[in-house]
C-alpha cells in the first residue's frame, strides 16, 4: 500500500548507535502504530499514537522511543542500538475501530534492521 | 492483557486441499478477530475479519469461524493455490479497543 512509507528500507548499524526510523502516511488517519516482526514470535506492539499530542507504550517499548511530528510522520528511535533489536519494523496507520470499514491496519513495506 | 496463541506454526498441504489454522484467545471482552495474510518479502495486509455478533463470515475461498464460548476462532481456506503459500496472523480486539494483539503467525505451504 504506497499510501504508508517507511525510511529506510534496509539499515545495518553497530551497537550502540543511535538510529531512527522514519513512518509516513496520506491516508490521513489518526492512528498510527509501530510494530517489531520476528520469527516465531509475530507482530509484537512498540509504540502507538492517537493523535499528535497521543503517545502509549506497547508491549515492548523498552529500548525504543518515538516521535509524532505530524498527523502524518511517526518516528521510532533506538537510542543505543543492541544486536537483540535485529528485526523487520513495520508502521501502520488505522481509522476509528470500531465500525466496518474502518477497523483495518494498513502497514508500510517495513525496514530491515540489523545490529552488529 | 490479552493472549493470543495461533497453531499450527507450519501447515503444508497439497493444492487442491483445504488449509485450517486456529487460534485461542484469553480475554472475553474480545470481539474483533481480523486475520492478517504476509507473502514473502511483502507487508501484512488484512484479508478478512469477523465481529462476536456472527458465528461465521465468508469471502470466496476463505471463511472464518468463531466460537466466543471456547474463546478460539479459525480461518478456513479451500481449494488451496500455489498463491495461498504465505505467512497468516489472527489477532484479537476489544469493541472500540485501542490496540490489536496478534497470534504468533503460521507459515502456510501449498504444494503444486
Amino acid at each position: 500500500d504506497a499510501d504508508v512509507t517507511q525510511t529506510p528500507r534496509n539499515r545495518i548499524t553497530k551497537t550502540g548507535k543511535r538510529i531512527m526510523l522514519e513512518c509516513s502516511q496520506t491516508k490521513g488517519h489518526d492512528r498510527m502504530y509501530w510494530y517489531r516482526q520476528d520469527p516465531g514470535l509475530g507482530l509484537r506492539l512498540i509504540y502507538y499514537s492517537f493523535d499528535v499530542k497521543d503517545i502509549n507504550k506497547g508491549e515492548i517499548s523498552d529500548g525504543y522511543s518515538v516521535s509524532r511530528q505530524a498527523q502524518a510522520k511517526f518516528s521510532l528511535s533506538l537510542e543505543s542500538a543492541i544486536p537483540n533489536q535485529t528485526a523487520l519494523y513495520f508502521c501502520a496507520t488505522s481509522d476509528l475501530p470500531g465500525y466496518p470499514g474502518t477497523d483495518t491496519q494498513y502497514f508500510g513495506p517495513g525496514t530491515r534492521l540489523t545490529v552488529l | 492483557g490479552e493472549n493470543v496463541e495461533q497453531h499450527p506454526s507450519t501447515l503444508s498441504v497439497q493444492e487442491g486441499d483445504s488449509a485450517v489454522i486456529k487460534c485461542t484467545y484469553s480475554d472475553s471482552a474480545s470481539n474483533y478477530f481480523p486475520w492478517y495474510k504476509q507473502e514473502l518479502g511483502k507487508r501484512p495486509q488484512l484479508i478478512i475479519d469477523i465481529r462476536s455478533n456472527v458465528g461465521e463470515k465468508k469471502d470466496q475461498r476463505i471463511a472464518v469461524t468463531l466460537n466466543k464460548t471456547a474463546k478460539h476462532f479459525s480461518l478456513h481456506i479451500t481449494e488451496t493455490q500455489p498463491e495461498d503459500s504465505a505467512v497468516y496472523f489472527c489477532a484479537a480486539r476489544r469493541e472500540y479497543g485501542n490496540k490489536l494483539v496478534f497470534g504468533a503467525g503460521t507459515i502456510l505451504r501449498v504444494k503444486s
